[in-house]
Formats: C-alpha cells, sequence, structure tokens
C-alpha cells in the first residue's frame, strides 16, 4: 500500500485532457513539493513536474501540475499516443523521513 | 553528456550479499545528492535511499534500514548501494538517481537500472 494514493488507471482519447490525482497527507504533500515522473515501458523514470507546477526543459507545455493542501494533480492536454505510459507522484516525508510515492497511474490512449 | 550508469547487479542467494555501483559522468558529481530508487517485477517505485552531495547524510527506507547502506567516492564520481542479508522482496530493478536539491526529491537524471534477483 502506497504512501500517496493516486487511481491505478486512467484513459483518454487523442486531443482529450485527462488529469490524475495524487492525495497524501500533512507530512508529505502538505508540507513539500510534489514532484511527477513519467515512466515509459521498458524504460526508466523521467522527471515530468517539480516542485508541484514546474516543467522541466524539454517537457511540452501539454503537461501541467497543481498542488492544494494535501492534494496534488498532474494534468495532460492534447493527449498524443506517446503520452501512453505510467506516471508517478512523489514526494519527501517529514515523518518517514524518506521519499515517498505514489502507487503509479497507468494512462492509456484509446 | 550527462549520465548515470549502473552496474553489479545479478542473481544472489538469500542472505548473501551485493554491491551496487553508479558511475557518474558530464556533471559535477560531488556537488548532488543522490537516491537510490528501485522496482520490483510489474510493481511501482519504491525509495530505498539517499546521500548528500558530501555523504555526511544519510537517510534509509524502514525496508531495507540496518541491512543497506549508502556511500559514494566523489574522488571516482561513483555512487555505491552495499546490500547485505538480501531477501526474496528485494528482487527488483534499482535505479540511481540525481536530485536537484535536497529532501524534495526532484531527480532529473536516471541510470538505466541494474536488475537484481534474490532466489535460491
Amino acid at each position: 500500500q502506497s504512501v500517496l494514493t493516486q487511481p491505478p488507471s486512467a484513459s483518454g482519447t487523442p486531443g482529450q485532457r485527462v488529469t490524475i490525482s495524487c492525495s497524501g497527507s500533512s507530512s508529505n504533500i502538505g508540507s513539500n513539493p510534489v514532484n511527477w515522473y513519467q515512466q515509459l515501458p521498458g524504460a526508466a523514470p523521467k522527471l515530468l513536474i517539480y516542485t508541484n507546477n514546474q516543467r522541466p526543459s524539454g517537457v511540452p507545455d501539454r503537461f501541467s501540475g497543481s498542488k492544494s493542501g494535501t492534494s496534488a494533480s498532474l494534468a495532460i492536454s492534447g493527449l498524443q499516443s506517446e503520452d501512453e505510459a505510467d506516471y508517478y507522484c512523489a514526494a519527501w516525508d517529514d515523518s518517514m523521513i524518506g521519499v515517498v510515492f505514489g502507487g503509479g497511474t497507468k494512462l492509456t490512449v484509446l | 553528456q550527462v549520465q548515470l550508469m549502473e552496474s553489479g547487479g545479478g542473481v544472489v542467494q538469500p542472505g548473501r550479499s551485493l554491491r551496487l555501483s553508479c558511475a557518474a559522468s558530464g556533471f559535477t558529481f560531488s556537488s548532488y545528492a543522490m537516491h537510490w530508487v528501485r522496482q520490483a517485477p510489474g510493481k511501482g517505485l519504491e525509495w530505498v535511499a539517499v546521500i548528500s552531495y558530501d555523504g555526511s547524510n544519510k537517510n534509509y527506507a524502514d525496508s531495507v534500514k540496518g541491512r543497506f547502506t549508502i556511500s559514494r567516492d566523489n574522488s571516482k564520481n561513483t555512487l555505491y548501494l552495499q546490500m547485505n542479508s538480501l531477501r526474496a522482496e528485494d528482487t527488483a530493478v534499482y535505479y540511481c538517481a540525481r536530485d536537484l536539491g535536497w529532501l524534495q526529491f526532484r531527480a532529473d537524471i536516471w541510470g538505466q537500472g541494474t536488475m537484481v534477483t534474490v532466489s535460491s
């Protein structure tokens, strides 16, 4: 059971907008920045969003992040087939004194 | 180019030890905190350990505390994970990752991973 809670799956058609939620607590999301990672099949994870809503260089602006209280969300607009991947939220947890992950959300582009 | 490359994985019997290495290149290794993250077959990501840029601070997941040791040699641009008393549940792909900060897990560079299989 993961400390951060994500839906196990999400789906959308090309061009649609999808959102993936990530729920935590006061010791993690409530007090620390949230980061999002994309893992394509057979590949290492890739930093997609850092510090709640910042995009690293090279990440399309179709990807956006937000945070409110003890929850965060990742939005993908203009969905493309290459967005099909697993998405993970992560944050530092002050109580566990370590990084906690969500269980991951498998995004399917129909 | 900026790169991390893990090595040292393999098949090991329960209770035995293994040491993983992560060679860094293309950046000033000694300026960054580093993490180990693992992924069991078909499962999600699990954080293992973090070490500060100079090696003075370390934190571990409860699941590995007392069995695993993270260390680094900045003169060799290399990160290590010493794994002792291995268990079947330690079977996973182990990734090393560079952190842009400290205690925030802004992991912008990841290695390709090395597979560790614990089995008799």
